[in-house]
Order: C-alpha cells, then structure tokens, then sequence
C-alpha cells in the first residue's frame, strides 16, 4: 500500500520570506514523488518530480524539493515566497513497481501575504 | 492549460439525469486519467486507461461508466447520480511506459458538477 500525508491544511508567510511545504510518503518499494499546484478554477499543474538520482530537485517557479529516504519526505521550498504562490499543493507518490496509480495528499493552501 | 481540455466546465444536474463529461488531450500521449476532488480531501482516481483499454478501476460506483475511444479522448458517463458526487472532476493524460520508468501526469481544467 501507498500514501502520502501533508500535515499542514494552510502556510501563512510573508512575501519575500522561504515558504516550505512538507509531504511525507509511505511505499514499499521505490517511490516516485511529484509536487503540484491547483489555482483556483484550474487543474493541477506539473512542478517537479523527484525519480532518481540527485536529491534536490529543482523545479518551475523557483520551486525545489529535497528527496530524504530516511524520514520518508519530500519537502517543497522556494526561498523568497511571492503573492502570486498563493494557491493549493499537493503532493503525489506511486510505488515504482505500480504504475498509473498515483496517491495524491489532501493538499495544503499556501497564502502568502503583502 | 490547452494541453488537455474539458467540456464542459460547469454542469447542473438532477439525480435522475443523464450526461456526459468530455476530455481531449492534444499531448501525444497514451494513458488517460479520471480524478475525482472533493472539498478537504485527497484526489480520488477513478478509472485509469492505458493504450485505450481500462487498467484501473478504484471500485467506483456503476452509476459512473467510462469510455475511452480513442488515445486522444475520454469521457465520463454519468446517469443517477448522488448529491454526495457532486465534485471536481479532473482529467489527466500521460505517456504509458514503454521502456520508460516513470510518467508525469498533466491536467484539465476539470469540470464542477454539482447533483440537485
């Protein structure tokens, strides 16, 4: 079985202060994560994935996410926040070896003030 | 967001109605995806279709049929619904694996459907 938990239902920060995001995830083999961004009225957009390899992965917007195997996490960062992040993330895991069936965390509003 | 559309975006309807959500990707891919998103909760997938033929089947209700055509195109028929199905429904594309390891999912707009 897979799953994955975001924590925090809302982020308040300010403009121009690191914004953080945190996503934890349960697999029982390999995970691929994703991180993604609904604006209100819209679908969800791609903004990074975490597969392999490296793991800070940097993504658009000046988004970046640290994969940490040991505390089975895969954080979102951006160093200076802008009133435009303000939207819903989620995070998203599957099992490498389950292919197409994505679990997706509840999300996390992020509003980022003046 | 004119990789992957939906028709429509809004849609009223009685529990005793039928109709039919519409999703065409424009991408090249293969897999095709719906989602099911509630207010507070997580995304719910609903059916999953790889190279046009259902892979998934997240034990939805009857009252919710899928077809898939073609590898461009996906629909959502919908007949007797619940109040409680009113929702977001999202569509998603993808590239199957075909040698490839991972795929990432692109999204519609969705549709907002609300059951009277």
């Amino acid at each position: 079985a897979q799953s994955v938990a975001q924590p925090e239902d809302q982020v308040n920060v300010a403009e121009g202060n690191p914004l953080t995001v945190k996503c934890t995830y349960s697999v029982s083999g390999n995970p691929y994560l994703f991180w993604y961004v609904q604006y209100p009225n819209r679908g969800l957009q791609f903004l990074l994935k975490y597969i392999t390899g490296d793991n800070l992965v940097k993504g658009s917007y000046g988004f970046e996410a640290e994969f940490n195997k040991s505390q089975t996490s895969f954080h979102l960062k951006k160093p200076s926040a802008l009133v435009s992040d303000s939207a819903l993330y989620f995070c998203a895991v599957r099992d490498s070896g389950s292919w197409g069936k994505f679990q997706f965390g509840a999300g996390t509003q992020v509003v980022v003030t003046p | 967001e004119t990789g992957v559309t939906q028709t429509p975006r809004h849609l009223v309807m009685g529990m005793t109605n039928k109709k039919s959500l519409k999703c065409e990707q424009h991408l090249g891919h293969n897999a095709m995806y719906w989602y099911k998103q509630s207010a507070k909760k997580p995304l719910e997938l609903m059916f999953v279709y790889s190279l046009e033929e259902r892979v998934e089947n997240n034990s939805v209700p009857s009252r919710f049929s899928p077809e898939c055509p073609n590898s461009s195109h996906l629909f959502l028929h919908l007949h007797t619904l619940q109040p409680e199905d009113s929702a977001l429904y999202l569509c998603a594309s993808s590239q199957a694996p075909s040698g490839s390891t991972e795929e990432t999912q692109y999204f519609g707009p969705g549709t907002r459907l609300l059951v009277l």
